[in-house]
């Protein structure tokens, strides 16, 4: 069955750093998503992805974010200088379809950043 | 403000029995609804979801039901098995507050004893 997948699964950063976590959606998936999840708490949506272009974003998403889609496979969120509320796990996903025509997300097992 | 909340934090069932985890919702625009399954260190795994215009969908020993005259949204898992245990979110779509992306609820964690 198709998954997505994410790299690295954990990512220990200093504060101030840049980091780059990677994503790779199922193949046949047009639109693409990040959200994020701070240790016990919700999953909160960050920003979704199409046509090679921010289609929605939240408030958490500010100019320290960036997504970008590098090439045909790989979906990539970077965090220009990572602060310590910046710890949470990250998970990509990615769907057929809008949320509006049945297109469910699926998301990637996650990567776990940690910002010292 | 408006929130996807949960009932119960933590449902302990046994092994074989059938487990309902509740989920209210509090957007009457809320068009659309997820729920997922988590278990520990992985992603959110789709499940079933609904659109608003049901109130009711069956899957593979899964059900979910929708009650919007109360905001209300349920999972039924028949036959639960240890590897039912995991967190369960809800999620929805709301058609006023972002074209594509989901909001979840808290989550209940299932705990599944033999």
């Amino acid at each position: 069955e198709p998954e997505v997948t994410q790299t690295p699964s954990h990512q220990v950063t200093q504060m101030g750093q840049e980091v780059i976590l990677r994503c790779v959606p199922i193949s046949n998936h047009l639109y693409f998503y990040w959200y994020r999840q701070i240790l016990g708490q919700k999953v909160e949506f960050l920003v979704s992805f199409y046509n090679n272009e921010i289609s929605e974003k939240s408030e958490i998403f500010d100019d320290q974010f960036s997504v970008e889609r590098p090439d045909g496979s790989n979906f990539t969120l970077k965090i220009r200088s990572t602060k310590l509320e910046d710890s949470a796990m990250y998970f990509c996903a990615s769907s057929e379809a809008l949320l509006a025509d049945g297109g469910s997300q699926y998301f990637g097992p996650g990567t776990r950043l940690l910002v010292l | 403000g408006e929130s996807v909340g949960l009932h119960l934090p933590t449902l302990s069932v046994q092994e074989g029995d059938n487990s309902i985890i509740n989920c209210a919702y509090s957007n009457s625009a809320s068009d659309y609804f997820i729920w997922y399954k988590q278990e520990s260190g992985k992603g959110p795994q789709f499940i079933i979801d609904i659109r608003s215009n049901m109130d009711k969908r069956q899957g593979q020993r899964v059900t979910v039901l929708l009650n919007k005259t109360v905001k209300h949204l349920s999972l039924q898992i028949a036959a639960t098995q240890p590897g039912d245990s995991a967190v369960y979110f809800c999620a929805e779509r709301r058609r006023s507050g972002g074209y594509n992306k989901l909001i979840f609820g808290a989550g209940t964690r299932l705990a599944v004893h033999p």
